[in-house]
């Protein structure tokens, strides 16, 4: 099982739809979690962290937490074309030194 | 967050040769990463600079192959040794500071090797 799995996609919805991103854990010492969003050719840029149970919401997105079910989401509503590039889920244990496991990302595709 | 530069950006290096790529942030920061993205995968952690000793490596990956510097908290190097075509990739330095309840990488820009 690998520690932090993501559907790859591509995930296609329609301009102005919600698009939901899906992620789920093994390690359930994991505290962090992170969601990056990553332009072909680019490196990966922050959006969103969660650290609790529930929903954080940051303008168009909202990261979802659920550490009973080792799953995090990320909904992002009104999706737009630039919204279009792959997201990378990330989990990280307690303690400032433990290292960050990455997915493999979801590539995501906003149709005009 | 803070402005972290990488140079080169980019470079196409012959086989059996070594590339060394700078990493730089505008502001101190407690930790520093380096990591590979190989075409179409997500990201591998090579190791973790540590200022001031050696670096931490991750299972696969070894200093002769990668060797690593990190003399103070603004600035790190990567050292791609003896490359081959399999080192083609995007090799990324990324920063975290250690502050309470945040605990957040950043990413640089990133260097994309090809290997000839």
């Amino acid at each position: 099982q690998k520690e932090v799995e993501q559907n790859s996609g591509p995930l296609s919805v329609p301009e102005g739809a919600i698009a939901s991103l899906n992620c789920t854990y093994s390690d359930r010492g994991s505290q962090s979690f992170f969601w990056y969003r990553q332009y072909s050719g680019k490196s990966p840029e922050l959006i969103m962290s969660i650290y609790s149970n529930g929903d954080k919401e940051d303008g168009r997105f909202t990261a979802q937490l659920n550490k009973a079910s080792q799953y995090v989401s990320l909904l992002i509503r009104d999706s737009q074309p630039s919204d279009s590039a792959t997201y990378l889920c990330a989990v990280k244990k307690s303690g400032g030194y433990q290292k960050v496991t990455f997915g493999t990302g979801t590539k995501l595709q906003v149709i005009p | 967050s803070a402005v972290i530069s990488q140079k080169p950006s980019r470079d196409i290096c012959q086989r059996g040769t070594s590339l060394t790529i700078q990493c730089q942030v505008d502001s101190q920061v407690t930790m520093m990463f380096w990591y590979r993205q190989q075409p179409g995968q997500s990201l591998t952690l090579i190791a973790t600079a540590n200022q001031g000793s050696e670096a931490t490596y991750e299972s696969g990956f070894v200093i002769d192959k990668f060797p690593i510097s990190r003399p103070n908290l603004t600035f790190s190097t990567l050292t791609v040794s003896n490359m081959s075509p399999e080192d083609s990739s995007i090799y990324l330095c990324s920063v975290q500071w250690i502050i309470t309840s945040t605990d957040t990488q950043y990413f640089g820009p990133g260097t994309r090797l090809t290997v000839l």
